[in-house]
This record gives C-alpha cells, structure tokens and sequence, in this order.
C-alpha cells in the first residue's frame, strides 16, 4: 500500500485560508468515508483535527474543516493562525483492512 | 481524559529485538482499539497495525508482518509490541494511539525513541 499524495508544504499569511490535499485510490479514499487528519508539532504526539471525512473532535477550532471528491481529501484551515504552523497528515481506512497515512505537508505561516 | 503512557527510550544492536509499552487510563481499556505509528527521523508517518484489546486480535502493515507481536494485558490495561530482528532503519519514535470506532486516532502517546546502532 502506497503513502497516498500530499503537497510537500503549503503556506499562507496569517488570517488567509489554505487547502491541503490528500489524493488516494479507489481502495482507500475513494470508497470509504474514513479520512481523518492529524496535525503534528516536532517533538510533540499528533492531534487528531478531522475524523470520518469532514467531522471535528471536541475541542478541535471550527477553523479547521474536511471534505472529500472522489479519490482526493482536503483539509482546510481557514483564518491562520500561527500556532497552525506544522506537520498535517492525512490517513484513510483501505480495501485491506489497513491504514495508510499521507506524505504529510508542512504548513509554514507567514 | 483518555492517557496512554508510553515506555522509555531504547538503544539496540541490530538483531535485537524491542519490547515497547502503552499503559492507558481514563477509559475503558477494552473498549477502544489500539494502533502503533512510527515516524523515522526526517520521514512521515507509518502505521504498523491495530490491536482489538477485548479480543486480542492484531492487524498489522504487511511491511511489518512477521516481525513484529501485537500483545494487551488487560488487568494492567497495558498494550505492548515488540519488533524483532532489527535494522538500523528502525531508528524511530513508535507512537500509540487509541481508537474508538476502528478508523481513526483520538488520543496518542508521546512516544518512545528507539535508536538501532551497532
């Protein structure tokens, strides 16, 4: 199983928004509605931000938002701030019965 | 809150094998599953494979099958894994996380750094 596609980093000044991408298959992304997103300072665990495509934990900003279109999922952090700046990856369920993370994109701020 | 306490740094020879731990709290130990994710040094995330602590059965990454043990104590409410036969290129932080519907990561571990040298 492949890593699915991610840009390798995405910037943008404080206040705008921006649009990370996460492209798949047909036996990961673009059958199952299980896309979640992670966001990862260095040194620090991951936090999830999106589950299930477009849904937000407790606790998580209403900044961040998911979507899906066929085989690509995108994750969107609109008014940036920068406590946003680090790591973002996706991960999706696959026809497998595994899990496959994303490239992962940098997300630098301006 | 949901905590998961992960085992201390480990330095191996290759060859060797590592026996990790997640000790977790603030739920109920069997009602989530458990993953493990590494991240080696300047690279992404990878996930290894998923335990079912009320069953005990494991699902792991193919790149990983053969090598390594998915196990769970549940009077502890402790996971472990240990990956065996190990490479220089296993240097990495190995990561769990705890899952409550079988599709994503709600909370994680901090980690435990394990550094293969000879």
């Amino acid at each position: 199983q492949s890593a699915l596609t991610q840009p390798a980093s995405v910037s943008g000044s404080p206040g705008q928004s921006i649009t990370i991408s996460c492209t798949g298959t047909s036996t990961d992304i673009g059958t199952y509605n299980f896309v979640s997103w992670y966001q990862h300072h260095p040194g620090k665990a991951p936090q999830l931000m999106i589950y299930d495509v477009s849904n937000r934990p407790s606790g998580v900003s209403n900044r961040f938002s998911g979507s899906k279109s066929g085989n690509t999922a995108s994750l969107t952090i609109s008014g940036l701030q920068a406590e946003d700046e680090a790591d973002y990856y996706c991960c999706s369920y696959t026809s497998a019965e595994k899990r496959v993370f994303g490239t992962g994109t940098k997300v630098t701020v301006l | 809150q949901v905590q998961l306490v992960q085992s201390g740094a480990e330095v191996k020879k290759p060859g060797a094998s590592v026996k990790f731990s997640c000790k977790a709290s603030g739920y109920t130990f069997t009602s989530y599953y458990i993953h493990w994710v590494r991240q080696a040094p300047g690279q992404g995330l990878e996930w290894m494979g998923i335990i079912n602590p009320l069953s005990g059965t494991t699902d792991l990454a193919q790149n990983f099958q053969g090598r390594v043990t998915m196990t769970r104590d549940t009077s502890t409410s402790t996971v472990y894994m240990e990956l065996s036969s190990l490479r220089f290129e296993d240097t990495a932080v190995y990561y769990c996380a705890t899952d409550p519907s079988n599709y994503y990561m709600l909370a994680w571990g901090k980690g435990t750094t394990v550094t293969v040298s000879s």
